[in-house]
């Protein structure tokens, strides 16, 4: 029963390196979505895909462009990373299809713990 | 604007203690409400969840939560903590196309 698989687990890279962060969900679950956590600042969307073929801009997609390569899979890319982006980045997935914001919870993977130098 | 506000950072209780922690929403209608919790180095895990219908609902753990129309409010409460529930708590709000999270109360157990 693996749910929501991210990987790497952990990743150190240097100012301007790319990056990709690979998600994949297995419960068939139409909505994804990409979050950073930061100390006291809680859980920030960055982007979502209500359902495959779509994704949207969530609350800070500045420097970051995703992927939903099949309903299974939702990748986030960091094209030239920056100091700022160090954070644990966690995906989530969800049944609710269409818009976000419906009555279903969301099922989150472990989190990948990035540190950029 | 639409807000979920946890109020306590951290909240210290003994082993056997009751809790509650605070959950305050802004929203003009009534949102789709959850609790989740974080053990150390771990995803999100759902306790419980609020729709409509009958304001005090059960979850895992031994957890229930309170929702109180009035108040703006969706507290978490656990009659009697264990050592391993100490974890962080995220109050959420999923309403017409948003999901705002709390910033979370980080949850110490005394023995």
């Amino acid at each position: 029963n693996a749910g929501v698989t991210q990987t790497p687990k952990f990743q150190v890279l240097k100012t301007g390196q790319s990056m990709t962060l690979q998600c994949a969900q297995d419960m068939n679950h139409n909505s994804m979505y990409w979050y950073r956590q930061d100390p006291g600042m809680g859980l920030r969307l960055i982007y979502y895909s209500a359902s495959e073929g779509t994704t949207d801009k969530g609350e800070v997609p500045n420097g970051y462009n995703v992927s939903r390569l099949n309903k299974r899979e939702f990748s986030l890319r960091l094209e030239s990373a920056a100091p700022s982006q160090t954070s644990v980045y966690f995906c989530a997935s969800s049944e609710a299809g269409g818009a976000i914001g419906g009555n279903q919870p969301q099922h989150f993977g472990d989190g990948t713990r990035l540190s950029i130098l | 604007a639409q807000s979920v506000t946890q109020p306590d950072i951290h909240i210290t209780v003994s082993e056997g203690a009751s809790l509650e922690l605070r959950c305050n929403y802004s929203y003009g209608a009534t949102p789709y409400l959850f609790w989740y919790v974080q053990s150390p180095g771990q995803g999100l895990q759902l306790l419980l969840k609020y729709f409509s219908g009958d304001t005090l609902v059960q979850g895992i753990k031994g957890f229930e939560a309170e929702f109180k129309r009035s108040q703006s409010s969706f507290n978490l409460r656990k009659p009697s903590v264990h050592w391993s529930d100490a974890a962080e708590y995220f109050c959420a709000m999923n309403r017409d196309d948003k999901i705002i999270f709390g910033k979370g109360t980080r949850l110490h157990i005394l023995p």
